[in-house]
């Protein structure tokens, strides 16, 4: 089955600095991949989403690029605010499973003031 | 728009007891509900997809007699934990699936269960 790997599980930054996060999928079908902030003991957040036919989507300090054919996807967060700490989430999804998700593992982001 | 509850949004049972979670879209129809399961410190664990009006999917190592699904209708999906034990104890999230989008999803705000 599809299967989702993140990377980093933990990543502290400086505020301002940048973060990067990554995610390979398996299937190659998968064509909707949705990032999620998820603040402890909250539901997650859907921050940004970038679907099979567009390579990169940008929303202010947040951006997605996805290359389909190494089927890897990152978020970049630009000028990182101590807010931003959370546990944000990749996901992968094909269109015929009704939208059916498949997470990363996560990644914990710390921005330190 | 796009709102979809959860009730409660804590519980506490005794092992052996059963517990039944609600999950409702408040302003939007549903055709497609999901239920996962997190852990501390884990990532979202998709449990299964319910359809309005049908039987539900469970993945796979998913016990369906342990957590039973029903989608009565297009605003609302239960799950009710039978027999719970203290390994049950996990946050609950639903998910519904929009009619106009059948990718994106709105999350619930969860059901922490705790089992002692």
């Amino acid at each position: 089955g599809e299967n989702v790997e993140q990377h980093p599980s933990t990543l502290s930054v400086q505020e301002g600095d940048s973060a990067v996060i990554k995610c390979t999928y398996s299937d190659s079908a998968s064509n909707y991949f949705p990032w999620y902030k998820q603040e402890l003991g909250k539901r997650p957040q859907l921050i940004i989403d970038i679907r099979s036919n567009v390579g990169e989507k940008k929303d202010q300090r947040i951006a997605v690029t996805l290359n389909k054919t190494a089927k890897h996807f990152s978020l970049h967060i630009t000028e990182t605010q101590p807010e931003d700490s959370a546990v944000y989430f990749c996901a992968a999804s094909k269109g015929n499973q009704g939208g059916k998700l498949i997470f990363g593992q996560g990644t914990e982001l710390s921005v330190k003031p | 728009g796009a709102v979809v509850s959860q009730h409660p949004s804590w519980v506490i049972c005794k092992s052996g007891t059963s517990v039944k979670i609600e999950c409702r879209s408040l302003d939007f129809q549903a055709t497609t509900m999901f239920w996962y399961r997190q852990f501390p410190k884990q990532s979202l664990m998709l449990m299964a997809t319910s359809n309005e009006g049908s039987k539900a999917t469970y993945e796979q190592g998913v016990e369906k007699d342990k957590f039973l699904i029903n989608h009565a209708s297009l605003t609302l999906s239960t799950l009710t934990v039978t027999s719970a034990h203290p390994e049950d104890s996990s946050f609950y999230i639903c998910s519904a699936g929009g009619v106009t989008s059948f990718r994106e999803q709105y999350f619930g705000p969860g059901t922490r269960l705790t089992v002692t």
